[in-house]
């Protein structure tokens, strides 16, 4: 079975450039979550969506950062204009369910340096 | 409100017993979930409890206490390959809520 794909894994930017990052879950998997992760940091959740709807935006700085998941399968996360501030992981994670079936697969990051 | 709380670091030798405890404060809970992240990598799973008591897998445990807000991961048998960060990650309702994780070195 084919895990959770990000892309680019690293990515330099100078601040208020623009980036975008890409994540295909796993197949079958509704629930998709994107989560920032600074360096020595536990992730935090930036957007959860249920198939192609939001759940969860809260956290999600929306002057900046937008993100969209359309049919309902892979998503993107783009940041414009980035700050300094911005520079972590971008971990995408999908999961089958809540609960029990709720464990998370992460993929592999995305790590976004902005200078 | 959120709130989960974990040790920053931990050090322990090969072939020792290591407790990484976890507080957590929410108003709704439905599970607690313990993560693994090597340096580099992201997050995979290690265990879910969602009743009070022991969970057991392998070299691997996980206890929670509800009425405490209460868990705990246990590794036996250290290896160097377990040298790490542990997250402890509270299922709120649909959300899941990561603690900072706990760095643990595991020492020859």
């Amino acid at each position: 079975e084919a895990g959770v794909a990000q892309s680019p894994r690293y990515k330099i930017i100078e601040k208020r450039q623009s980036v975008a990052f890409w994540c295909n879950p796993i197949s079958g998997h509704a629930t998709l979550y994107w989560y920032q992760q600074i360096l020595g940091q536990g992730p935090k959740l930036l957007i959860q969506f249920q198939n192609n709807g939001v759940v969860d935006d809260s956290q999600l700085p929306k002057d900046r950062f937008s993100a969209e998941r359309l049919k309902g399968v892979d998503s993107t996360l783009k940041i414009q204009p980035a700050k300094l501030e911005d520079s972590a992981v971008y971990l995408c994670a999908s999961s089958l369910g809540t609960g029990p079936t709720g464990e998370l697969f992460f993929g592999e990051g995305s790590r976004l340096t902005v200078l | 409100g959120q709130n989960i709380d974990q040790p920053t670091e931990m050090t322990a030798t090969e072939g020792a017993i290591v407790q990484i405890n976890c507080t957590y404060q929410t108003s709704g809970f439905n599970g607690l979930f313990w993560y693994q992240q090597h340096a580099g990598e992201a997050p995979t799973f290690l265990s879910y409890n969602v009743l009070d008591g022991l969970e057991e897998k392998g070299r691997f445990s996980s206890f929670l206490s509800r009425s405490k807000g209460y868990s705990y991961l246990l590794l036996k048998e250290l290896q160097m390959k377990d040298s790490a960060s542990y997250l402890c990650a509270d299922l709120e309702a649909y959300k899941y809520i990561f603690g900072t994780g706990t760095r643990l070195k595991v020492l020859a």
